[in-house]
């Protein structure tokens, strides 16, 4: 069964430093997201992105992100200039287009800020 | 805005019984979708079962069963005869413009 993978499954870094967390969405799929979910909190919408460009995104995400899809296969999440509330597990998720029912999720990265 | 609301932050079941996990919602949106995620320890996000607003029957999903009622937005999800692996957090979600938004989940712990 296809899934949406997510490398790497935890990145440890210094304040300040540039993370590019990188995912591989199911390769039919035409939307991917990123959410984020700060330990022991709920998950929380960050981007939307479909046909290179992105639809929708959060207050979270301001101009210390941004997302690219640099191939045909690959969907990353750049942090510019990390935070310590950068802290958190990073998943990424692709859905069909039209499809309502299901958003597939990938395992997550778990991101740690010191 | 969507807001999801789960107001048990915690759940014990005992082994092969059932167990009730409450979800309400609100949103202005005539057409919505209404999700269930597990997320175990390890931490990945499993999807359980989908709620279309115009569906006309309760979802289900083998022990999965989504109890719900649009007039009080509640969407409550039953899972049947608990196993131990069934030990998780559980978050309801809504769908607005095919983003989720989650609540703040329920952890379920299920006792032998």
């Amino acid at each position: 069964e296809p899934e949406v993978t997510q490398t790497p499954s935890h990145q440890v870094t210094q304040m300040g430093q540039e993370v590019i967390l990188r995912c591989v969405p199911i390769s039919n799929h035409l939307y991917f997201y990123w959410y984020r979910q700060i330990l022991g909190q709920k998950v929380e919408f960050l981007v939307s992105f479909y046909n290179n460009e992105i639809s929708e995104k959060s207050e979270i995400f301001d101009d210390q992100f941004s997302v690219e899809r640099p191939d045909g296969s690959n969907f990353t999440l750049k942090i510019r200039s990390t935070k310590l509330e950068d802290s958190a597990m990073y998943f990424c998720a692709s859905r069909r287009k039209g499809s309502v029912t299901e958003q597939y999720f990938g395992p997550g990265t778990r991101l740690t800020v010191t | 805005a969507q807001k999801i609301t789960q107001t048990q932050p915690g759940m014990f079941v005992q082994e092969k019984e059932a167990v009730t996990l409450d979800c309400t919602y609100d949103t202005s949106d005539p057409s919505y979708g209404l999700f269930w995620y597990k997320q175990p320890s390890s931490g990945e996000m499993i999807f359980l079962i989908y709620q279309g607003s115009y569906d006309q029957q309760n979802a289900t999903e083998g022990r999965y069963s989504l109890n719900f009622q649009k007039a009080r937005k509640s969407a409550n999800l039953v899972i049947s005869a608990s196993q131990l692996g069934d030990s998780a957090m559980y978050f309801c979600a809504n769908s607005n413009d095919y983003k989720l938004s989650f609540g703040a989940g329920t952890t379920v712990t299920v006792r032998a």
